[in-house]
């Protein structure tokens, strides 16, 4: 089973700064992992698809990038509705299809 | 637009089963393989089962299987999740989610539904 570590667990920041998250595979994942957004009392929405791809509706602040174990999205200037937690997922060796345990983006 | 209605959530003994269902609407159902995925209370995402398109292969979380059934009717839209021998660790709610068209292997969720709670407690 393909593990995905995100860091950090939390990031506390101010709207219009830039945020950068991180998830790394237990082993090369090629291209083949998600962002998903999920803000409370509701359910995940799908951001970014084989790492560097926007799904529909998503806006263009928020990119992918990297390959083989090391990913990262990056939120280049947070507004008020992005707030919120974000999953990476790999769809390269399944099942089981894996999830990151997830980085908190609060406002500071 | 897509829409994906989970229903049949509810309280439920240890041991009992419970029956989950999906109904989707706003596009061809029949195309899409279908999710399952859960997120106990406080915690992260768990993918737990997958159909494909036609409903002739499955796929499951071994957390789950040999006690849950990924199913659906295409006729009535519908994608379920029989969940038998529950267990207090299932205790979750439980989202439904389009996966790739056809036999694609683009696993990812790109609609999900809202959610059913289910709670195993006696």
């Amino acid at each position: 089973e393909i593990v995905l570590t995100q860091s950090p667990a939390t990031l506390s920041l101010s709207p219009g700064e830039r945020a950068t998250l991180s998830c790394r595979a237990s082993q090369s994942v090629s291209t083949y992992l998600a962002w998903y957004q999920q803000k409370p009392g509701q359910a995940p929405r799908l951001l970014i698809y084989d790492a560097s791809n926007r799904a529909t509706g998503t806006p263009a602040r928020f990119s992918g990038s990297g390959s083989g174990t090391d990913f990262t999205l990056t939120i280049s200037s947070l507004e008020p509705e992005d707030f919120a937690v974000y999953y990476c997922q790999q769809r390269s060796n399944w099942p089981p299809l894996t999830f990151g345990g997830g980085t908190k983006v609060e406002i500071k | 637009q897509v829409q994906l209605v989970e229903s049949g959530g509810g309280v439920v003994q240890p041991g009992r089963s419970l029956r989950l269902s999906c109904a989707a609407s706003g596009y061809t159902f029949s195309n899409y393989a279908m999710h399952w995925l859960r997120q106990a209370p406080g915690n992260g995402l768990e993918w737990v089962a997958l159909i494909s398109y036609g409903g002739g292969n499955k796929y499951y979380a071994d957390s789950v299987k040999g006690r849950f059934t990924i199913s659906r009717d295409n006729s009535k839209n519908t994608l379920y999740l029989q969940m038998n021998s529950l267990r207090a660790e299932d205790t979750a709610v439980y989202y439904c989610a389009r996966g790739p068209m056809y036999d694609s292997s683009n696993c990812y969720m790109d609609y999900w539904g809202q959610g059913t709670l289910v709670t195993v407690s006696s």
